[in-house]
């Protein structure tokens, strides 16, 4: 079955960077792109940008461009997100999820950015 | 960016209730995707090209809508579907999340 198993919490301090990896299994890594989303309890759910896992192309939200730096390790079937320049604003929850429709999602991993 | 906006944006539902939620987009979009959240847990698929279930879905979700105006139906409201409900637009870049449906068990 498919399985996308994302890097533990982080507690990074302001204006350090974290890397967070999304591991997947149990279909061909490289047929789906891999979406990266934001959670945060105040703004919702927004999407970052994707990685076309196959060429490594990438796409951002404005939003997120320069914030974000999507990554993908095929060996490993393994997606990065890097976050720098962090902010207490980069507090949230961190998702990957696969394919057009994101069908599939990671477990999510928790940022806390505090000094 | 299209703005996604879902209603209402808490309500409790008995068991057997018909449940019905709205997703309105500020520009016509050509589907709406949803998703289930629970507690702590990350957003599982549901709908799909508007009206479609994904796998393993039960039959008592529906979705429906064009244009601007979309709803998720659940014929029958059980336990289990109490979480909080996100629609989402991938017409127009960025991709975009309505705000949440959260749905309690009265």
């Amino acid at each position: 079955q498919v399985q996308l198993q994302q890097s533990g919490a982080e507690l990074a301090k302001p204006g350090s960077s974290v890397k967070i990896s999304c591991k997947a299994s149990g279909y061909t890594f490289t047929s789906y792109c891999i979406n990266w989303i934001k959670q945060t309890t105040g703004q919702g759910l927004e999407y970052i940008g994707y990685i076309n896992t196959g060429s490594g192309g990438t796409n951002y939200n404005e939003k997120f461009k320069g914030k974000a730096t999507l990554t993908v390790d095929k060996s490993s079937s393994t997606a990065f997100m890097q976050l720098s320049s962090l902010t207490p604003d980069d507090s949230a929850v961190y998702y990957c999820a696969m394919g057009d429709w994101f069908a599939y999602w990671g477990q999510g991993t928790l940022v806390t950015v505090s000094s | 960016e299209i703005v996604l906006t879902q209603s209402p944006t808490t309500m409790a539902a008995s068991p057997g209730e018909k449940v019905t939620l709205t997703c309105l987009a500020s520009s016509s979009v050509n589907y709406i995707y949803w998703y289930q959240q629970k507690s702590s847990a990350s957003p599982k698929f549901l709908i799909y090209y508007t009206s479609s279930l994904a796998s393993g879905v039960p039959d008592r979700f529906s979705g429906s809508g064009s244009g601007t105006s979309y709803s998720l139906t659940i014929s029958s409201m059980e336990a289990e579907d109490a979480a909080i409900y996100y629609c989402l637009q991938l017409t127009s870049t960025p991709p975009t999340f309505g705000a949440g449906t959260k749905l309690e068990l009265k």
